[in-house]
């Protein structure tokens, strides 16, 4: 069965730098989300991506943040100047893509940022 | 603001025994609702999925759940437990007028003593 995946599985990175974080969606995959979940937190969703450009993104998806499907496979999500408030697990996830939000998501396993 | 609430944060329960978790949301449009696992060391997978129809939904490994639009609720069921639905379980909303995101609740833990 077809999953999706993300890399690296822990990041840890010193405040102020750059990191970018991978995740090869389904195949057959339109829609790409990022979602995250601060320790002891709820998921909060990100972004959302679908044909090439952002469907939609939260408050918290700042100018820090950008995403990128820089080929046929993968699609990143780079945080540029780390705070130590991003320290999170980062999930991935794909959908088909359907009409009326009848669509169901599947998620990767996670990145988990920590930022020192 | 759309919210997504799991009343219980824990639960302890021997195996056989029922389990019944909460899930409500503030909604008031049409929405799709979800219930996604968390197993130890695992990745969220969907459990069961409510778009339209019946609102009674069965899902995989026996959990099934029931959507009551008067009371803005979808409780997740499994009548009898075994040790390995020992996880964390998320109730997920996605309110259809919003585009396809997903609003969590906070989760809640289950652990079933074998």
């Amino acid at each position: 069965e077809p999953e999706v995946t993300q890399t690296p599985s822990h990041q840890v990175t010193q405040m102020g730098q750059e990191v970018i974080l991978r995740c090869v969606p389904i195949s057959n995959h339109l829609y790409f989300y990022w979602y995250r979940q601060i320790l002891g937190q709820k998921v909060e969703f990100l972004v959302s991506f679908y044909n090439n450009e952002i469907s939609e993104k939260s408050e918290i998806f700042d100018d820090q943040f950008s995403v990128e499907r820089p080929d046929g496979s993968n699609f990143t999500l780079k945080i540029r100047s780390t705070k130590l408030e991003d320290s999170a697990m980062y999930f991935c996830a794909s959908s088909v893509g359907r009409q009326n939000g009848a669509d169901t998501q599947y998620f990767g396993p996670g990145t988990r940022l920590t930022v020192l | 603001a759309q919210s997504v609430s799991q009343h219980n944060h824990h639960v302890i329960l021997s195996e056989a025994a029922s389990l019944e978790l909460g899930c409500n949301y503030s909604y008031g449009g049409t929405v799709n609702l979800f219930w996604y696992v968390q197993y130890p060391g695992q990745h969220l997978q969907l459990l069961l999925k409510y778009f339209s129809g019946d609102p009674l939904v069965k899902g995989i490994k026996g959990f099934e759940a029931e959507f009551i639009k008067s009371k803005f609720s979808f409780n997740l069921r499994k009548p009898s437990v075994q040790w390995s639905d020992t996880a964390e379980y998320f109730c997920a909303v996605n309110r259809v007028a919003a585009g396809n995101k997903l609003t969590f609740g906070g989760g809640t833990r289950v652990l079933v003593k074998p």
